[in-house]
């Protein structure tokens, strides 16, 4: 069975521009994840979604925004990109109810 | 909010040895999860081993095992007969129950051990 997978892998940005990262779940998992993890530090939570809905949301402002589709994958926007951006993108699915979220290999974001 | 603390940055042991990273945690809540995650040089986070906080009795998956102390809030990972294949940067991490699933906080992560295993 496929992981989950994120794509693109690594990505170069201009300060101002907007990105667009996404992800495929696990079969079979409902609740998609994000996290912004910089380099030398622990991921930090971004967004949480759980059947399609929002369920719950990180300390990052509105320039941060996501959904999730019918199908559970998943969209993490980022728009008017500043330095402070580049970052390790982490996508992680799970079953829900605290079963273990499973992690993609990441986006590597460079904004220039 | 909920706080994880990982006091030693870096560790580093001989093969073979059995090596212990520390972990604790602040909460209000009485519900909850915890979990070590494995990041080596790759980035690809991977679950090493899962806690329900309601659960007295302590998770092992092979050589990794923990010692899950409620009261004190501690949460310490053993790796027993330790390989190479071992280095990585260890986090442990946090999430609350969530009634109608999903997590609504996701994972709260401590800033990690990074740890060598010496050939």
């Amino acid at each position: 069975d496929a992981g989950v997978t994120q794509s693109p892998t690594h990505l170069i940005k201009t300060r101002g521009q907007h990105v667009t990262l996404r992800c495929s779940p696990i079969s079979g998992h409902k609740s998609v994840s994000w996290y912004q993890q910089v380099l030398g530090q622990g991921p930090q939570f971004i967004f949480q979604y759980y059947e399609k809905e929002e369920r719950g949301r990180g300390n990052f402002p509105d320039r941060f925004s996501a959904r999730q589709f019918p199908n559970y994958s998943s969209e993490l926007n980022v728009n008017a990109l500043l330095l402070g951006d580049s970052a390790l993108y982490l996508c992680a699915s799970s079953l829900g109810f605290g079963g273990g979220a499973f992690f993609g290999q990441g986006t590597r974001l460079t904004v220039v | 909010a909920q706080t994880v603390t990982q006091s030693q940055p870096e560790m580093s042991v001989q093969e073979a040895e059995t090596v212990t990273l520390s972990c604790t945690y602040d909460t209000s809540e009485s519900n909850y999860y915890l979990f070590w995650y494995k990041q080596p040089p790759s980035r690809q986070m991977i679950l090493v081993i899962r806690q329900e906080a309601y659960k007295q009795q302590n998770a092992t998956e092979n050589r990794f095992s923990v010692n899950f102390q409620k009261a004190a809030k501690s949460f310490s990972l053993k790796i027993s007969d330790s390989q190479l294949g071992d280095t990585a940067m260890y986090f442990c991490a946090f999430m609350k129950h969530d009634t109608a699933g999903g997590g609504a906080d996701g994972l709260t992560f401590g800033k990690g051990t990074h740890l060598i295993i010496q050939p």
